[in-house]
């Protein structure tokens, strides 16, 4: 399976500012999503990032909010904009391949707003 | 839509003890299941998959049977070990291909010494 990292793995923010969250791939991917898990919860998948055009977003999520960018099969970035407590998550790219329909998550970033 | 729902937890065991964790889904067609644990303090790995109708998906002694006539995909596993005290999610695909993975709720498990 791909070796995901994100950054940064955690971070702890004032409300009304921005954080952008990397996530870098080892190898070329198809797709790449993002999920947000907030305390105590299950995942939820904010959008998907498509390579070289605009996000695919859920229901619920705006690029305003959560712009994404993926600028090649790799590499992808999430910002949270104007932050408030209730951003406080733990924010999670995973990848998948054609060749391998599954998919496989990173580390995670753990966000608390304050 | 397609949902999933798993036993509420936590779930606390003795070690060596035998563990069953519910899952059901509601989908259209032919979605693919999985099973994922999150460590503490860790984000969430594959533990196993299904992709069709009476597969069988394991890995570390973790088993689960894709089951359609009941639209359940039960995690088992024989003997728990203290290192196994995680949360474990329950997902699946639609057969739509978009690669949306739903997920349960989550189980914790508790294994104790």
């Amino acid at each position: 399976s791909a070796v995901i990292s994100q950054k940064p793995s955690r971070d702890i923010c004032q409300r009304g500012t921005s954080l952008t969250i990397q996530c870098q791939v080892d190898s070329q991917v198809t797709m790449m999503f993002w999920y947000r898990q907030q305390p105590g919860q299950s995942l939820t998948l904010i959008a998907t990032a498509n390579q070289g055009s605009e996000a695919t977003y859920e229901s619920g999520f705006v690029i305003d909010k959560f712009p994404i960018s993926r600028p090649n099969l790799t590499f992808s970035t999430l910002t949270v904009s104007n932050m408030s407590p209730e951003d406080s998550s733990i924010y999670l790219c995973s990848v998948e391949s054609h060749r391998v329909p599954t998919q496989y998550f990173g580390p995670g970033t753990r966000l608390l707003v304050l | 839509g397609n949902s999933v729902t798993q036993m509420e937890g936590p779930v606390t065991l003795s070690e060596e003890a035998f563990l069953t964790i519910n899952c059901t889904y509601t989908a259209t067609g032919y979605p693919s299941l999985f099973w994922y644990v999150q460590y503490p303090g860790e984000g969430l790995q594959l533990l196993l998959k299904a992709t069709k109708a009476d597969d069988k998906g394991s890995n570390k002694g973790f088993e689960a049977t894709y089951r359609k006539e009941t639209t359940s995909f039960h995690l088992e596993k024989g003997s728990v070990q203290v290192s196994d005290s995680a949360v474990y999610f329950c997902a699946l695909t639609g057969s739509s291909n978009t690669g949306k993975l739903i997920f349960g709720q989550g189980t914790t498990l508790q294994v104790k010494p």
